[in-house]
């Protein structure tokens, strides 16, 4: 039992290109959210999804597409990196009360 | 919007003392969370309150909900090395619990000096 993972740890981009992180969880939890944190602020809820084939906008989702094709994987998508995109990502998941976080990715836009 | 305010932002506190870290809701809490998260790392699951003057302890960290279910404060008794990290309060705005679309406050830094 993994729990939640996420690929990759670390990636530098250059502005204008494109990434897809991936998030997976073999806890066969219905809900799943993408959230950035940036020092000071805390985490931010990108986009979420409460199930498979499901997708919603969180607080700060601009930028940012998502789809959840299978119920286990989430993937975040940055179709044009920007600089303000550099940021730790986290993705969780949950089917009750407590949500269980991956180990994060770094990304870093130049 | 549902806001949380943590202080302090940073705390540093020799080995072996108490500390406090509190949490305050713009809103009343539908449920408040408290992860730590070590340098680097993801985030880890400590306790969650519910109930107005609810406290739960798991080995030397207290939480505890105001009766009013709008702040939370976390308390380490005699502080280890393994205790520094960010700690972190989240919480469930009451109308949308459903999504559990977690709020999150900015995070504490904690050191522990030996």
């Amino acid at each position: 039992n993994a729990g939640v993972t996420q690929t990759p740890k670390f990636r530098v981009l250059k502005t204008g290109q494109s990434m897809t992180l991936l998030c997976a969880q073999d806890m066969n939890h219905e809900y799943m959210y993408w959230y950035r944190q940036d020092p000071g602020m805390g985490l931010r809820l990108i986009h979420y999804s409460v199930g498979e084939g499901t997708t919603a906008k969180g607080e700060v989702p601009d930028g940012y597409n998502v789809s959840r094709l299978k119920k286990q994987n989430f993937l975040l998508g940055l179709e044009s990196a920007a600089p303000s995109q550099t940021s730790v990502y986290f993705c969780a998941s949950t089917n009750s009360d407590t949500q269980y976080f991956g180990p994060g990715t770094r990304l870093t836009v130049l | 919007s549902q806001e949380l305010e943590q202080s302090p932002q940073s705390l540093i506190v020799q080995e072996g003392k108490n500390l406090t870290i509190n949490c305050t809701s713009s809103k009343t809490l539908y449920g408040l969370y408290w992860y730590k998260q070590k340098y680097g790392e993801g985030l880890i699951f400590l306790m969650m309150l519910q109930k107005g003057g609810e406290e739960k302890s798991h080995e030397k960290i207290t939480a505890k909900l105001d009766e009013k279910k709008q702040q939370s404060s976390l308390h380490i008794t005699a502080s280890q090395p393994s205790h520094a990290g960010i700690y972190l309060c989240g919480a469930v705005p009451p109308l949308i619990q459903g999504a559990q679309k977690l709020v999150f406050g900015q995070g504490t830094r904690l050191t522990i000096n030996p």
